[in-house]
């Protein structure tokens, strides 16, 4: 039933690791996002795919990287994390522009 | 930059009450105008959404106001309940566009 589901929900590393995180929608939606939202609950996007195609691509450290394996998957893999990036990372998904679905977030806490 | 400035940070509202969130932007671009509700531990969901080509839509106790002459949009809960407490979140994208702008958030906390 899960419309939008995300793995990890939580993740604990230590700074310099490489982590990624999962992302899978069953809607049928042809467009995914990464959000980002710190510790102010301020939520910023930082990618987003239309059918595997990068379409959004916000000014973010190119530590960051999505990858878009299929339509109903995007993941985003993160190398050499720093402490700024402990935040609560969504995906989100939508058809075209439309309504866009979120996931339950992925909570990264660099240690 | 925000392009969409959201007030007050927080609100606290008896059950029962109105509970009112306010929005601003200054991008006549855009003409797409969501709120999301996110509950602690939760993803944001969508809540209501509104277009440019009318000025109120109502949802049952929720309410967007729209004024386009004042670039300005609110969120209004009527009868506020327990359950609504939660974090709001305005946000805006312009024409054919997959970028939302979200508000800084409101936390609303009603009192039984």
């Amino acid at each position: 039933d899960t419309a939008v589901s995300q793995t990890p929900k939580y993740l604990v590393t230590q700074m310099g690791n490489d982590k990624s995180i999962k992302c899978e929608q069953n809607l049928g939606h042809d467009t995914m996002y990464w959000y980002k939202q710190d510790s102010k609950k301020f939520l910023k996007i930082m990618f987003s795919y239309n059918n595997k195609e990068l379409i959004i691509n916000e000014t973010v450290p190119n530590r960051f990287s999505p990858k878009s394996p299929d339509k109903a998957h995007l993941n985003l893999h993160i190398n050499s994390l720093e402490l700024g990036d402990s935040a609560v990372y969504f995906c989100a998904s939508s058809r075209g522009n439309s309504e866009q679905y979120f996931g339950p977030g992925t909570r990264l806490t660099v240690t | 930059q925000q392009q969409v400035k959201q007030s007050p940070q927080s609100l606290i509202v008896q059950k029962g009450g109105i509970s009112i969130i306010n929005c601003a932007y200054e991008n006549t671009a855009f003409d797409y105008f969501p709120w999301y509700q996110q509950f602690p531990g939760k993803g944001p969901a969508l809540l209501i959404a509104i277009r440019p080509d009318v000025s109120e839509k109502k949802e049952g106790r929720f309410t967007i106001s729209f004024n386009k002459s004042a670039k300005q949009f609110s969120l209004h809960i009527m009868d506020s309940q327990p359950g609504d407490s939660a974090t709001y979140f305005c946000a805006a994208a312009g024409f054919n566009d997959y970028k939302l702008s979200f508000g800084a958030g409101t936390t609303v906390t009603v009192r039984a």
